[in-house]
């Protein structure tokens, strides 16, 4: 299994202000993956985290709005850059990696944008 | 286009009922996750499945290759089950369900 942790685990921010929301994993991992879920929503796919080189984002999210880091195969960011109320959500890590049987997720980072 | 189809929306039980939520998916996707959600927002792998059947506990999954169909199965149901199921299907990069709220009630 793998454990993994977010932080801030939540946050309010003002409209046009960034936040960095950190995901660490206990053990290496293949697959870091960062989702979004909006108030009565289900979750959605921002983007693959991939180590060393560019995040892979999915169609409806950018790389200047949602900047990701991964440095190494244990440790992720994310940011939200020029916050809007509409990115008022709950923003997820998760990993998945061979021998892993399934995916894991973190708790969570639930942001309010005022 | 792949989709992942849940029914019910809402589910409300009586303690100690049998429980089954329902998930459907489209040609493409080749293994469905079950995860369940707390009102504090944290998720939970339950099941990852590519055929037949997983057991844990009181929860159950099933899948049906031929017909894209899965199933969650809860026995016994207790209070503390209530929360959010979700049915994601693919093995990496998922592709979420609705989700199902379920309300266990003493």
């Amino acid at each position: 299994s793998a454990v993994i942790s977010q932080k801030p685990s939540r946050d309010i921010c003002q409209r046009g202000t960034s936040l960095t929301i950190q995901c660490q994993v206990d053990s290496q991992v293949t697959m870091m993956f960062w989702y979004r879920q909006q108030p009565g929503q289900s979750l959605t796919l921002i983007a693959t985290a991939n180590q060393g080189s560019e995040a892979t984002y999915e169609s409806g999210f950018v790389i200047d709005k949602f900047p990701i880091s991964r440095p190494n195969l244990t440790f992720s960011t994310l940011t939200v850059s020029n916050m809007s109320p509409e990115d008022s959500s709950i923003y997820l890590c998760s990993v998945a990696s061979r021998g892993l049987e399934t995916q894991y997720f973190g708790p969570g980072t639930r942001l309010l944008v005022l | 286009k792949n989709e992942v189809e849940q029914s019910p929306q809402n589910l409300t039980a009586q303690e100690g009922e049998f429980i089954t939520i329902n998930c459907s998916y489209s040609v493409g996707i080749s293994a469905l996750h079950w995860l369940q959600q707390h009102p504090g927002g944290g998720i939970v792998s339950l099941f990852m499945l590519s055929s037949g059947k997983k057991k844990h506990g009181r929860l159950i999954a099933t899948i049906n290759i031929q017909e894209k169909h899965s199933s969650l199965h809860i026995t016994a149901s207790h209070p503390r089950d209530s929360a959010v199921y979700i049915c994601a299907g693919g093995y990496n990069k998922l592709i979420f369900g609705a989700g199902t709220r379920l309300a266990v009630h003493p």
